[in-house]
């Protein structure tokens, strides 16, 4: 069945930049119906999503993100990925990729990855 | 961005126990609401999409209700694996926001 695993440093400095990737098995990252997701959750704090993308290229981002957000897909890899720039202590948090199935009114995030903790500190 | 408020955050019950969340979305969403639960450590799961459809494998004992703008999950007879955090989250307008969470303690 399909899955999906982060990888990427788990410590960042503060200014510095956050790299996550998620790599897909088990199935195709170019599959119509499907987009690719990150959300974050800081500790002891609910959900929030962060950004998509689509095997096409095509991505959204959160607006409260967005100036520091950047999502990119290597479909050759089965890969997309996360960049988060300047990053400050507010960022630390368990980074999830995710698969966003939309289908009529079923839009939702079916898969998801098992997280990945980031920690922003000198 | 459209507010989700979930309610209670957080509840006690027992075993067998019939358990209703509730969810408010800040303006109208049609049924574009979905339901996970997240067990500490872990990934959030998908429960419940388009407002009442059951995920696939997920047990019978859950279920989703509701249009608009008010939502609720209501799980008939919680067992042991129920406890957990539930959270609701809209998929009608981007950003796709959550509600604050619903942690299920055990009585």
């Amino acid at each position: 069945q399909l899955q999906l695993q982060e990888s990427g440093p788990g410590l960042v400095k503060p200014s510095e930049t956050l790299s996550l990737t998620c790599t897909v098995s088990g199935g195709s990252i170019r599959t119509s119906s499907y987009y690719w997701a990150w959300i974050r959750q800081p500790p002891g704090e609910g959900l929030k999503w962060i950004a998509t993308i689509y095997y096409s290229g095509n991505t959204y981002y959160n607006p409260s993100l967005k100036s520091r957000v950047t999502i990119s897909v290597d479909t050759s890899k089965n890969q997309f990925s996360l960049k988060l720039s300047s990053v400050t202590a507010a960022d630390t948090a368990v980074y999830y990729c995710a698969r966003r199935v939309v289908v009529g009114v079923n839009d939702a995030f079916d898969i998801w990855g098992q997280g990945t903790m980031v920690t922003v500190s000198s | 961005d459209i507010q989700m408020t979930q309610s209670p955050s957080s509840l006690s019950a027992s075993v067998r126990d019939r358990v209703t969340i509730t969810c408010r979305a800040s303006q109208s969403i049609s049924i574009y609401l979905n339901w996970y639960q997240q067990k500490p450590g872990k990934a959030p799961k998908l429960l419940i999409y388009a407002a009442s459809s059951l995920q696939s494998g997920v047990p019978s004992r859950f279920s989703g209700s509701g249009s608009g703008t008010d939502f609720t999950l209501t799980i008939s007879s919680l067992q042991p694996e129920d406890f957990a955090t539930y959270y609701c989250q809209q998929s009608y307008s981007p950003p796709h926001t959550f509600g604050g969470g619903t942690k299920v303690e055990i009585k």
